[in-house]
């Protein structure tokens, strides 16, 4: 257990929904990494925060947005959803966020859109 | 940003032998990891490993980092080591960059 909790493990929704994933960071963590792990696209960057500001982002569509919270957990809001959007999607934290920290990621949350 | 090529991308061994799998990337990095991914699609940390040599189990991990790549050794092989293994890598951003993978199998 990476001590990362992520809900739901698994989500099915439709096409135009609107959902949102949630994150628990380690204990004493302060820095959360989202990422999605598609069949065609492997292991992508979304974006991270660091103590509840935004401190980089990667390839994250204009149609989902995350955010931290002040108790660090972290939601990852995913809207107007695609067939292509179905994927595994990944929280990850690390203590300082800095580039020499260890992430450890959580169980993951399966998104399926029909 | 920095690219991060991994070896083999396919791997079949039977249980009890031993395997290499490698990992190179084009720039200098803060941090390389490697993780397996199991059939259940969890990903477990198997080591931190920005520079030098490290151990665990049956485990063992070599990163050169001069030389930028990494070796991760699996001696003994299991059932239970099938999965995938990823190398992610971190420069002087933020971003942990993963490889595409090895897709290791072992069979009884």
């Amino acid at each position: 257990d990476s001590g990362v909790t992520q809900t739901p493990k698994h989500l099915i929704t439709a096409t135009g929904q609107r959902v949102t994933l949630r994150c628990s960071p380690r204990s004493g963590d302060l820095s959360v990494y989202w990422y999605q792990q598609s069949l065609d696209q492997g292991l992508q960057f979304l974006i991270q925060y660091y103590n509840g500001e935004e401190r980089a982002k990667g390839n994250i569509l204009e149609r989902f947005s995350a955010q931290q919270f002040p108790d660090l957990h972290s939601e990852l809001n995913l809207s107007s959803l695609e067939l292509g959007d179905s994927a595994l999607y990944f929280c990850a934290s690390s203590d300082t966020g800095g580039a020499n920290t260890e992430a450890f990621f959580g169980q993951g949350t399966r998104l399926t859109v029909v | 940003g920095i690219q991060v090529e991994q070896s083999p991308p396919d791997l079949i061994l039977q249980e009890g032998a031993n395997s290499t799998l490698r990992c190179n990337f084009s720039d200098s990095v803060n941090n390389l990891q490697w993780f397996h991914q199991n059939p259940w699609g969890q990903l477990i940390n198997l080591f931190y490993i920005p520079s030098g040599t490290k151990q665990n189990g049956r485990l063992s991990a070599t990163t050169v980092a001069t030389e930028r790549y990494s070796l991760l050794y699996i001696s003994s092989s299991q059932t239970t080591d099938s999965g995938v293994y990823f190398c992610a890598v971190r420069g002087s951003n933020y971003k942990l960059t993963f490889g595409k993978g090895t897709l290791l199998t072992v069979n009884p």
